[in-house]
Order: C-alpha cells, then sequence, then structure tokens
C-alpha cells in the first residue's frame, strides 16, 4: 500500500517548458514533504523541501505548491532545461524519521 | 568529503548465495537506513539504524539482516539470495530529515 502516490510515471517536456509532477498523501501525520532529484547511476539528492505550515516554497526554478486540506503538493520546474532530465522522487515523513517515497517520475527535457 | 560509500557497486549472485552490501558514512549521523529501489516501486526502506547497537525493520525486510556495532558501519546481509532480490541498494544516513545516499549497489540475482 503506498503511502504517497506520484504522477505521471513520465514526462516529456521542451526546452524552457514548465515540468509540473504531482503527489498525494493519505497519512495526516506526515509534516515534512521533500522532493529528491536522482542522475542516471546516482544516489538521490535532496533538491526541496516543504512543511505544511506555508503554502508555497520557491528556491530558483524550482516551486513546490502545497495544498493540506487536499493532501497533495506538487514540484514545478520552471524554464526547464536538458541538465534538469533525471528521476525526480516526492516524500512525506512523519516525526518518527520514517520516510516514505513515491514510485518516481522521469523527467525528459528535450533541446 | 566523501559522505555515504557503499560497496561493491555491482554484484551477481547465484540464488541461494549469500553476500553482505558494506556501507560507511563520515559524517557522524546518528540515523541509517537502507532502501531499495525497482522500477515503479520508488524507494521502499528495507532496515534503519537510530544508532550504534539498534536496528529496526522497514517496509521489506524479509531476507535481509542489518547490524550497526559503530556510528559509520551499516552493513546489509543478504542471508539466502533470490531472483525477486535483484534490485538497486541505497544505503543511507540522515540528519534533521534530510536523507544522504550513497551511490547505489546494482544486485543481480541468478
Amino acid at each position: 500500500q503506498q503511502q504517497v502516490k506520484q504522477s505521471p510515471q513520465s514526462l516529456i517536456v521542451q526546452k524552457g517548458g514548465i515540468s509540473i509532477i504531482n503527489c498525494a498523501y493519505e497519512n495526516t501525520a506526515f509534516d515534512y514533504f521533500p522532493w529528491y532529484q536522482q542522475f542516471p547511476g546516482k544516489g538521490p539528492a535532496l533538491l526541496i523541501a516543504i512543511r505544511p505550515d506555508v503554502s508555497e516554497k520557491k528556491e530558483g526554478r524550482f516551486t513546490i505548491s502545497f495544498n493540506k486540506s487536499a493532501k497533495q503538493f506538487s514540484l514545478h520546474i520552471m524554464d526547464s532545461q536538458p541538465g534538469d532530465s533525471a528521476t525526480y522522487f516526492c516524500a512525506a515523513s512523519g516525526n518518527n524519521n520514517d520516510m516514505r517515497f513515491g514510485a518516481g517520475t522521469r523527467l525528459t527535457v528535450k533541446p | 568529503n566523501a559522505g555515504v560509500t557503499q560497496t561493491p557497486k555491482f554484484q551477481v549472485l547465484k540464488t541461494g548465495q549469500s553476500m553482505t552490501l558494506q556501507c560507511a558514512q563520515d559524517m557522524n549521523h546518528e540515523y541509517m537506513s537502507w532502501y531499495r529501489q525497482d522500477p515503479g516501486m520508488g524507494l521502499r526502506l528495507i532496515h534503519y539504524s537510530v544508532g550504534a547497537g539498534i536496528t529496526d525493520q522497514g517496509e521489506v525486510p524479509n531476507g535481509y539482516n542489518v547490524s550497526r556495532s559503530t556510528t559509520e558501519d551499516f552493513p546489509l546481509r543478504l542471508l539466502s539470495a533470490a531472483p525477486s532480490q535483484t534490485s538497486v541498494y541505497f544505503c543511507a544516513s540522515s540528519y534533521k530529515n534530510t536523507i544522504y545516499f550513497g551511490e547505489g549497489s546494482w544486485l543481480t540475482v541468478v
């Protein structure tokens, strides 16, 4: 039973476009929502994270939007670049350090 | 600045064989964990440790053992390898909710 559901499974975007990846969670005890970026042959690395006391967090071209009532959050990549091509994982955890990951989205940005 | 180091990078095992994936971190983190990554399944927690001498099971612990004798090391043992354990394994350490992953170990069981 997947506690964090992520979509789409794969995404192709033109250079300069906006990439949007969505996640939904079930456990209302989750209070930390990170996104991890993984390049081929490498381990995932933290990209950006949000807590439910804010509805949006922006770092450069990357923005997390958070909707607590709908139990959904999303990653927006503005002005997508070929170097952004990677697999993105959303995740959620509560105060017990038990991080649950989504299934991942493979993003391809075409030049 | 090594971070989390895993060995080996690649391994092929025969069904029934046992092996140990090594993991070491140099960040003095108390929390360490092992994940497996399978297509369409994301990252699933196998075992974790909140400090030396303390380990616990995650989502998918069957067929795996761990121990934590020191803060730095957290080896993962496959007791009797099965084809279903073909996967990419990531060791990680954590601090304040941030997970630092190793580069992965690709394991094939034939």
